[in-house]
């Protein structure tokens, strides 16, 4: 079974410009989630969906988005990007048994 | 809300010795704790986990245990190995199968040959 996937791997954006990555969960998997990881602030938790509803939120801002497709694929989007948005972010799916099964990241870069 | 505190920060060891790694949690709601592995460049990988139903967890070299009353739960590597060497998370939810995970702050695990 394929294991989950993150497009790009690699982003360079500036400062004001708006970012959307990509994750595919693994197949069969309804439930995906996206974390933010940075040396400063460890792992943090942005958002969970389930079934192309949102049904967690971490305390990030407004400008921090994302959304489910019907084939549980999932996009975030970052608006108006900031110095502090670098970071590598995470997303993982996971079954009704347990989870959850993390991607290898896209590494934002923010100048 | 939930806050994970995790011991030590770095830890190394001598290969074939054992690593034990601390961690504690705050809400009382908690009920799926897991324990992931990150690699140099890689995500974190799932190495095991344990429900609050559930007090210990063995899978061949690696053991987790649950202390739901004093809220700490500890994964103990028997017999390391140098690919053991990577930063380890431990994580809390309040979920059932754990999607708002909330990490620790991580252990960089050295085990030296």
């Amino acid at each position: 079974k394929a294991g989950v996937t993150q497009t790009p791997r690699y982003l360079i954006k500036t400062r004001g410009q708006q970012v959307t990555l990509s994750c595919s969960p693994i197949s069969g998997h309804r439930s995906v989630s996206w974390y933010q990881q940075t040396p400063g602030q460890g792992l943090q938790f942005l958002f969970e969906y389930f079934s192309e509803t949102q049904r967690n939120k971490g305390n990030f801002p407004g400008r921090f988005s994302g959304r489910q497709f019907s084939n549980s694929r999932s996009e975030m989007n970052v608006s108006t990007l900031e110095l502090g948005d670098s970071a590598l972010y995470l997303c993982a799916s996971s079954s009704l048994t347990g989870g959850g099964f993390f991607g290898p990241g896209t590494r934002l870069t923010v100048l | 809300g939930e806050n994970v505190e995790q011991h030590p920060s770095t830890l190394s060891v001598q290969e074939g010795d054992s690593a034990v790694i601390k961690c504690t949690y705050s809400d009382s709601a908690s009920n799926y704790f897991p324990w992931y592995k990150q690699e140099l460049g890689k995500g974190p990988q799932l190495i095991i986990d344990i429900r609050s139903n559930v007090g210990e967890k063995k899978d061949q070299r690696i053991a987790v245990t649950l202390n739901k009353t004093a809220k700490h739960f500890s994964l103990h590597i028997t017999e390391t190995q140098p690919e053991d060497s990577a930063v380890y998370f431990c994580a809390a939810s309040r979920d059932n199968y754990g999607q708002n995970f909330v990490f620790g702050p991580g252990t960089r695990l050295s085990v030296l040959p």
